[in-house]
């Protein structure tokens, strides 16, 4: 069956920890991307990836790192130096490129929760 | 960068269709039309991609008028169940700094 995990499907940290969000593939896509949604509003891009070993940041990467080792997972890092992780946290993928015409397929998010 | 408007918020009637109209003024020549939904704490999930004129699939159909500023996403005889936002986005398949998914439209389904 193939799709996009994200786990933890919950996560709660103290103010100040780093904190590692797990994204995986088993679709064989090239791109893979982050996203980040507060309550009531649509989905911000943070960093994205086209390849193996390549990322690029989004509209709103500061405080945030990921990487990119395997084709698979694209996990990311919630710094302490993020303002306000408190959010919930979306990875997708799709095929090939990454601009808007290429269809993404999104795993179920993990709610991140910072007190 | 091709920015998108659409309606905060729309309710209907079970049965109904629903038309959803996206705005995109100054869309260019390489861009395509994607429509996105998506349900309370749950990723979205593509609905349809269009670039003139009407694409149709097993869920929606896509209108896209010859000057393609606006387009409109239909959903015929809606359910309960298709209370959820959707997402206009506007874009070709260049860098993802073009991914801009707003605030989307809040569609409410009434019984």
């Amino acid at each position: 069956d193939g799709g996009i995990t994200q786990s933890p499907k919950y996560l709660f940290r103290k103010e100040g920890q780093n904190v590692t969000l797990s994204c995986e593939q088993n679709l064989n896509h090239d791109a893979m991307y982050w996203y980040r949604q507060d309550p009531g509003q649509g989905l911000r891009l943070i960093y994205y990836s086209q390849i193996v070993n390549d990322f690029q940041k989004g509209d709103i990467a500061e405080g945030y790192s990921v990487s990119r080792e395997k084709k698979e997972s694209f996990p990311l890092t919630v710094t302490s130096a993020q303002k306000n992780p408190t959010a919930f946290y979306l990875c997708a993928s799709s095929p090939r490129g990454t601009g808007p015409s290429n269809e993404q397929y999104f795993g179920p998010g993990t709610r991140l929760t910072v007190t | 960068l091709a920015k998108t408007t659409q309606p905060i918020s729309m309710d209907s009637y079970e049965g109904q269709e629903v038309n959803i109209t996206c705005s995109h003024n100054n869309i260019a020549t390489n861009d395509y039309i994607t429509w996105y939904q998506q349900f309370p704490s749950q990723g979205p999930r593509f609905i349809i991609q269009g670039y003139k004129t009407k694409v149709t699939n097993e869920v929606a159909s896509l209108f896209i008028p010859a000057d393609r500023k606006s387009s409109t996403l239909s959903l015929p005889r809606v359910s309960l169940s298709d209370t959820a936002v959707y997402y206009c986005l506007v874009g070709d398949g260049g860098p993802a700094r073009q991914l801009t998914f707003g605030s989307g439209t809040q569609l409410t389904v009434l019984p």
